[in-house]
């Protein structure tokens, strides 16, 4: 069971507007940054957005993240078939004095 | 370029050891945060010990605390993860992970990862 929640899948069509959601607490994504992680099949995870929701030299802007409270939510603004892969959330947890993960989604491009 | 590189992955029996190596270049390796994670096949992503700069700060996870022991050594820019008493739900690809810069204050995010190295416990 990870701390983090997320659902385990998500799709759409091509050009379609998809969001994952990201639930935590006060102890992780309440008071730290949140970061997500795609994993394409068989491939190590890959940083996609930051800190400050800031994306890494090469990712593309159609991926953009957002936090509220103890949640929080990465969008993807116009699907591409490349973007199929694992999605994960993580962020420092300051009770568990660790790394939480979300369990990962799924996103599947139909 | 940056490169994380693991090493030292395999089979080994339940209760024995292993250490892994991620040999680090491309960037100033002792002013970063380093982490493993490991992921069980098919399976999501669990975070496994962080380490800062000069080794005296460790946190572990509950699942591997007292039989994990995270170390690096600057000088050959090299991160270790020596694993004793293993058991089976130990099985996973372990990960090295560059963190946040030190002085940051920040040890996330992940910017870099290693290609990972399989370990098997089994008998």
């Amino acid at each position: 069971q990870s701390v983090l929640t997320q659902p385990p899948s998500a799709s759409g069509t091509p050009g379609q507007r998809v969001t994952i959601s990201c639930s935590g607490s006060s102890s992780n994504i309440g008071e730290n940054h949140v970061y997500w992680y795609q994993q394409l099949p068989g491939k190590a995870p890959k940083l996609l957005i930051g800190r400050n929701d800031q994306r890494p030299s090469g990712v593309p802007d159609r991926f953009s993240a957002s936090k509220s409270g103890t949640s929080a939510s990465l969008a993807n603004s116009g699907l591409r078939s490349e973007d199929e892969a694992d999605y994960y959330c993580a962020a420092w947890d300051d009770r568990l004095n660790g790394v939480v993960f979300g369990g990962g989604t799924k996103l599947t491009v139909l | 370029e940056v490169q994380l590189v693991e090493s030292g992955g395999g089979l080994v029996q339940p209760g024995g050891s292993l250490r892994l190596s991620c040999a680090a270049s491309g960037f100033t390796f002792s002013n970063y945060w380093m982490h493993w994670v490991r992921q069980t096949p098919g399976k999501g992503l669990v975070w496994v010990s962080r380490i800062n700069t000069n080794g005296n700060n460790t946190p572990y996870a509950d699942s591997v605390k007292g039989r994990f022991t995270i170390s690096r050594d600057n000088t050959k820019n090299t991160l270790y993860l020596q694993m004793d008493s293993l058991t089976a739900e130990d099985t996973a690809v372990y990960y090295c992970a560059r963190g946040g810069l030190v002085v940051s204050g920040f040890s996330l995010p992940f910017d870099y990862w290693g290609q990972g190295a399989l370990v098997t416990v089994s008998s």
